[in-house]
């Protein structure tokens, strides 16, 4: 069955470098997602992308933040300078038409 | 107000019973609505979907959706033990490629 893949699983950073986490979307789908997840809160919205271009953003997702398709497989969220208050777990998403699938997540821990 | 809303629970079921998942939505334009189950530390997982009002019965899981009243609501029935995680509802808001979620309701299942 067709998945969502996210590497690494696991990313540990300092605070104030930069950090690029990676996802391989489901070969068909056209919609693309990255949410967040901060340990014992609610899944948030942050960026979705369709047709090489981002279509949605949340207040979340400021010039810190940045997304890429590079190579027509691969989705990537880039976060510039981490600050401590973004260690959680990312998720990316696809989807056909509404139907959104998630990876398994990377938990990024800045310290 | 927020876009969705659920009850953070816990709610507790014993083994055999019915489970009854609630959700508020803001948007009255919204046409899609979703069920996600999340197990601790894991990413959330597409149990359901609804899109038209009134029920829709997938194993023993039923959604059911009113628009006019801006509800919908998750039923699990036989609960089993391995049921028992958070619940997530969520809504596309306003376009097409924003999924947003709740809070989410823990469901615990005791035997």
């Amino acid at each position: 069955e067709p998945e969502v893949t996210q590497t690494p699983s696991h990313q540990v950073t300092q605070m104030g470098q930069e950090v690029i986490l990676r996802c391989v979307p489901i070969s068909n789908h056209l919609y693309f997602y990255w949410y967040r997840q901060i340990l014992g809160q609610k899944v948030e919205f942050l960026v979705s992308f369709y047709n090489n271009e981002i279509s949605e953003k949340s207040e979340i997702f400021d010039d810190q933040f940045s997304v890429e398709r590079p190579d027509g497989s691969n989705f990537t969220l880039k976060i510039r300078s981490t600050k401590l208050e973004d260690s959680a777990m990312y998720f990316c998403a696809s989807s056909w038409n509404t139907e959104a699938f998630f990876g398994q997540g990377t938990r990024l821990t800045v310290v | 107000q927020k876009e969705v809303e659920q009850n953070s629970g816990p709610l507790s079921v014993p083994e055999g019973a019915i489970a009854s998942l609630n959700c508020t939505y803001s948007d009255r334009g919204s046409q899609s609505f979703f069920w996600y189950r999340q197990y601790s530390g894991k990413s959330p997982e597409l149990i359901m979907s609804i899109y038209s009002n009134g029920d829709k019965e997938d194993g023993r899981f039923t959604a059911q959706l009113n628009k006019a009243s801006q509800y919908v609501s998750l039923l699990i029935r036989d609960s089993q033990p391995s049921d028992s995680a958070t619940y997530l509802c969520a809504v596309i808001i306003s376009s097409f490629q924003k999924l947003v979620f709740g809070t989410g309701t823990r469901l615990l299942v005791s035997p």
